[in-house]
């Protein structure tokens, strides 16, 4: 089954950049999507077909993904950034993958 | 604007079936779109469940295709979800979602708030 791979935490000072990584083979020839869990809440999509934003997201979220890796990048990071990060991807033989998620820390 | 209710029992006894129900409002399940199940057991990631679509449409992971169950009334704008044969690895948080999906591509937009569901005698 398919599988993918993502940091279990990443920490950034405020203001700063952070890249979480996501990682599966092949990942680049499929559609990654990020979601945002904050304690307590539901997850929200910040990142769809990649690299869209929902509208009323702000510019500073950006994604990319190419070869085995989509990497979801926060610039000009905030305290209110601070979160947990799951990637997932449409494979033909499991359908339906989410990552293990990523603490995101803003120091 | 579409939201999304999870209701259903919060506690079930190993061996029993989960019976829960995503209420739809702002938006008619039979318009199109696909709708899914996600669970999150207490502390750990996502897994997705299944999802249908008005036209009959299911998909449903193979580890769990043989005890999930999942179904719809437009009429109420209602999706259910049966999960059979519960043990306490079914304990999770269970959200309702309303999915987009496109050929090889899909995501998840909006999620319900979710239910608790525990699995213990």
């Amino acid at each position: 089954s398919y599988e993918l791979s993502q940091p279990p935490s990443v920490s950034v000072s405020p203001g700063q950049t952070a890249s979480i990584s996501c990682s599966g083979e092949k990942l680049g020839d499929k559609y990654v999507s990020w979601y945002q869990q904050k304690p307590g809440q539901s997850p929200v999509v910040v990142i769809y077909q990649d690299n869209k934003r929902p509208s009323g997201l702000p510019e500073r979220i950006s994604g990319s993904n190419s070869g085995n890796t989509a990497t979801l990048t926060i610039s000009g990071t905030q305290a209110m950034d601070e979160a947990d990060y799951y990637c997932q991807a449409w494979d033909s033989s499991t359908a339906v993958v989410f990552g293990g998620g990523t603490k995101l820390t803003v120091l | 604007q579409v939201q999304l209710q999870e209701s259903g029992p919060g506690l079930a006894k190993p061996s029993e079936t989960l019976s829960l129900t995503c209420s739809v409002s702002g938006y008619s399940i039979s318009s199109g779109h696909y709708w899914a199940w996600i669970r999150q057991s207490p502390g750990r990631g996502l897994e997705w469940i299944g999802s249908i679509h008005h036209s009959g449409s299911i998909f449903a992971p193979s580890s769990l295709k043989s005890r999930v169950s999942i179904s719809m009334d437009t009429s109420k704008n209602q999706i259910f979800l049966r999960v059979t044969s519960a043990t306490a690895a079914d304990t999770a948080m269970y959200y309702c979602a309303r999915e987009e999906r496109s050929g090889s591509y899909n995501w998840f937009d909006p999620w319900g708030p979710g239910l608790l569901v525990t699995v213990s005698s």
